[in-house]
């Protein structure tokens, strides 16, 4: 079982629209969590951390369901520029130790006018 | 404040060749990571490193590649014998310390083609 999975897409949506992205991952011991957004050929870059309580910018809401080892990221009102490959990244932090950050192959979206 | 600088940009290289991958973190970051991203593929872990120490190398293939960050200078990743499965982009992060919610900055990455 992959450490961190997801559904590869592509999640083809109209402007406007709403989508949601599921992301599960398989150590418990995970600490922290995150979305990250990758453009074609470009680095990837934070989109959100993602809590417990769940977080909200903008258009963009995360969750996280500890219990169900679940993480979920919603985009409201979809744009052009919101097409990107987006990544859901666990990390592994031990108490400091080490910080180890765990990639999901990502979940492609095209927004389309 | 510069970002996280990586070169060269892209790097060709014959099989048998040596590949070496420079990373200057963001000023004031003393942790660096390097990742690989094989094409159509997510970016994996290969290596954590603080100053002139390796602290997680669990994602490294046992031969052929290495990391290290020196005290002064850049982190450089080398690969020796580059084989054609080597070619990937290659990712180096920094971050200024490490707690459970540290954001990890991202350079523009090496394009690394082996013929």
């Amino acid at each position: 079982r992959k450490e961190v999975e997801q559904d590869p897409g592509p999640f083809n949506v109209p402007e406007g629209a709403t989508v949601a992205f599921n992301c599960t991952y398989s150590n418990s011991a995970s600490q922290s969590f995150f979305w990250y957004r990758q453009d074609c050929r470009k680095e990837p870059k934070l989109l959100m951390s993602v809590y417990s309580s769940g977080n909200e910018d903008g258009r963009f809401t995360a969750q996280l369901n500890r219990a169900s080892q679940y993480i979920s990221l919603l985009i409201r009102d979809s744009k052009l520029s919101d097409s990107a490959t987006y990544l859901c990244v666990v990390n592994l932090a031990y108490g400091g130790a080490t910080n180890k950050l765990i990639f999901g192959t990502g979940t492609l979206l095209a927004v389309q006018p | 404040n510069a970002g996280v600088m990586q070169n060269p940009r892209h790097l060709v290289r014959r099989r048998g060749q040596e590949a070496r991958l420079r990373c200057s973190p963001m000023k004031g970051h003393s942790h660096v990571y390097w990742y690989r991203q094989l094409p159509e593929e997510g970016l994996k872990f290969m290596v954590y490193l603080q100053k002139e120490n390796i602290i997680d190398e669990s994602g490294m293939p046992k031969e052929r590649f290495s990391a290290e960050f020196p005290k002064e200078g850049p982190s450089i990743l080398r690969i020796q014998q580059v084989v054609r499965g080597d070619s990937a982009a290659y990712f180096c992060a920094s971050s200024p310390f490490v707690t459970e919610n540290t954001e990890a900055f991202f350079g523009q990455g090496t394009r690394l083609t082996v013929v």
